[in-house]
């Protein structure tokens, strides 16, 4: 079964400044995706960014991006710039690309407090 | 296009109570699934279902029903709670079509739930 660890139970940073919350996963397959949700204090689960596995590239979105080590199997995301709005639980989770329940196996979650 | 939809937002039961947590789509998403996100922990699987007329077990699923007679809607049914269902469950859905573009799946907005 695949698993996913997110290490920093909590991180802060300075406005403006950069941070990097860490990811690690688990998985025998060679085909998935990865995601980063964010969930702010309302709750919604948030899509930030995402990877696919069979791609070197490292996706980014805005402000987000991140360093994809398949053969680590590690997943972190940046955010540079920090603004308050970016406060909030991140979730990294895992998903096989084919076969059976396809889940969304999340990892345990980095609160991120942005401080002014 | 109203996304994923959840009603109640909120709801207080008593042990032993049986309650409905409805779940609505307007997507045409074959693929809908059930979570709970319980303190310091990532979002579990409790069912899912690919498509009208079928369902499966997730990661957590006893203590709850699932049944899917159209595609829009996948009602979680709680027949007699118990507090260790006290939780906040978010409904999910995609297309399950391998397209990369739409891998993403959509989380409604939760129901917070609590067990006397």
């Amino acid at each position: 079964a695949q698993t996913v660890t997110q290490s920093q139970p909590e991180m802060s940073v300075q406005e403006a400044e950069t941070v990097t919350l860490s990811c690690t996963y688990d998985t025998s397959e060679s085909d998935y995706y990865l995601f980063w949700y964010k969930q702010p204090p309302s709750r919604q689960m948030i899509l930030v960014i995402r990877q696919e596995a069979y791609k070197q590239q490292n996706a980014t979105e805005n402000r987000f991006s991140v360093n994809f080590q398949k053969a680590a199997k590690s997943f972190s995301l940046k955010i540079s710039d920090s603004q308050l709005g970016d406060a909030a639980m991140y979730f990294c989770a895992y998903r096989s690309r084919w076969g059976g329940a396809q889940k969304l196996v999340f990892g345990q979650g980095t609160r991120l407090t942005i401080n002014p | 296009n109203a996304g994923v939809t959840q009603t109640p937002k909120f709801q207080v039961l008593k042990t032993g109570q049986s309650m409905t947590l409805q779940c609505a789509q307007d997507m045409n998403h074959e693929y809908m699934s059930w979570y709970r996100q319980d303190p310091g922990m990532g979002l579990r699987l409790i069912h899912y279902s690919v498509g009208a007329g079928i369902t499966d077990q997730g990661e957590v699923p006893n203590g709850y029903n699932v049944s899917r007679s159209t595609t829009e809607d996948f009602p979680l049914r709680l027949l007699s709670a118990a507090p260790s269902q006290t939780s906040v469950y978010f409904c999910a859905s995609r297309p399950v079509q391998e397209n990369p573009r739409l891998s993403t799946q959509y989380f409604g907005p939760g129901t917070r739930l609590t067990v006397l």
